[in-house]
């Protein structure tokens, strides 16, 4: 089954503005977490939020998780041009302690100058 | 920082000939990955790897794949005989597990680009 479904697919704003990225998923988890890729870079976590919290921030992140519509979102404030990037969502669930991450197709966040 | 390395960055091959790519995880992390991305796709799961053997790993990890953790220090993925659709982005990632602490953080080396010509 796919998890991690990101809308939208992708979001240009003005520096400036809020991005807000959903995400969805079918199955329980443990974890849910948020990363950012540059183009051609590697993955960079962002946050990670637990199956027990409801809401989470770190600095211009928001992060809100709602298991009984299995969906999330990552709101950034005051977006900066260097924000620019693909982000995606990434669950867990414990199996034989691989913990391996599920990723959606990620929301390509262009923040205009 | 510590951070995860990936050598080389891109690796040109024709099909048929084996690859290897190299990781050299987070000293401390316990346990490590192989993820790989295919141009405009998303991040998929190959393999995960701890205590020296492989924990779970994905339909596409198929007998051509194999992981090696040959020293204490380097992680590595070969590829026995290459395919054009093996050309994709590989990225290694390792994480650290506190004891009673559930959480999964797991970092993530830049990623070797593979063409299969």
């Amino acid at each position: 089954s796919q998890q991690g479904e990101e809308d939208p697919q992708a979001l240009s704003i003005q520096e400036g503005e809020n991005a807000t990225m959903n995400c969805s998923y079918k199955t329980s988890i443990n974890n849910l977490q948020w990363y950012r890729q540059n183009s051609g870079r590697g993955l960079v976590h962002l946050i990670l939020i637990r199956s027990n919290e409801r809401e989470k921030h770190s600095g211009r992140l928001r992060v809100t998780l709602d298991t009984s519509k299995k969906s999330s979102s990552l709101l950034i404030t005051a977006s900066r041009a260097a924000d620019t990037a693909s982000y995606f969502c990434a669950t867990d669930r414990t199996q034989g302690g691989s913990e391996k991450l599920v990723f959606g197709k990620g929301t390509k966040l262009t923040v205009n100058p | 920082e510590p951070e995860v390395t990936q050598t080389p960055s891109h690796q040109v091959t024709q099909m048929g000939q084996e690859v290897i790519l190299r990781c050299v995880p987070i000293s401390n992390h316990l346990y490590f990955y192989w993820y790989r991305q295919i141009l405009g796709q998303k991040v998929e799961f190959l393999v995960s790897f701890y205590n020296n053997e492989i924990s779970e790993k994905s339909e596409i990890f198929d007998d051509q794949f194999s992981v090696e953790r040959p020293d204490g220090s380097n992680f590595t993925l070969k590829i026995r005989s290459t395919k054009l659709e093996d050309s994709a982005m590989y990225f290694c990632a390792s994480r650290f597990e506190l004891q009673g602490i559930a959480k999964n953080i797991q970092y993530f080396g830049a990623g070797t680009r593979l063409s299969v010509l």
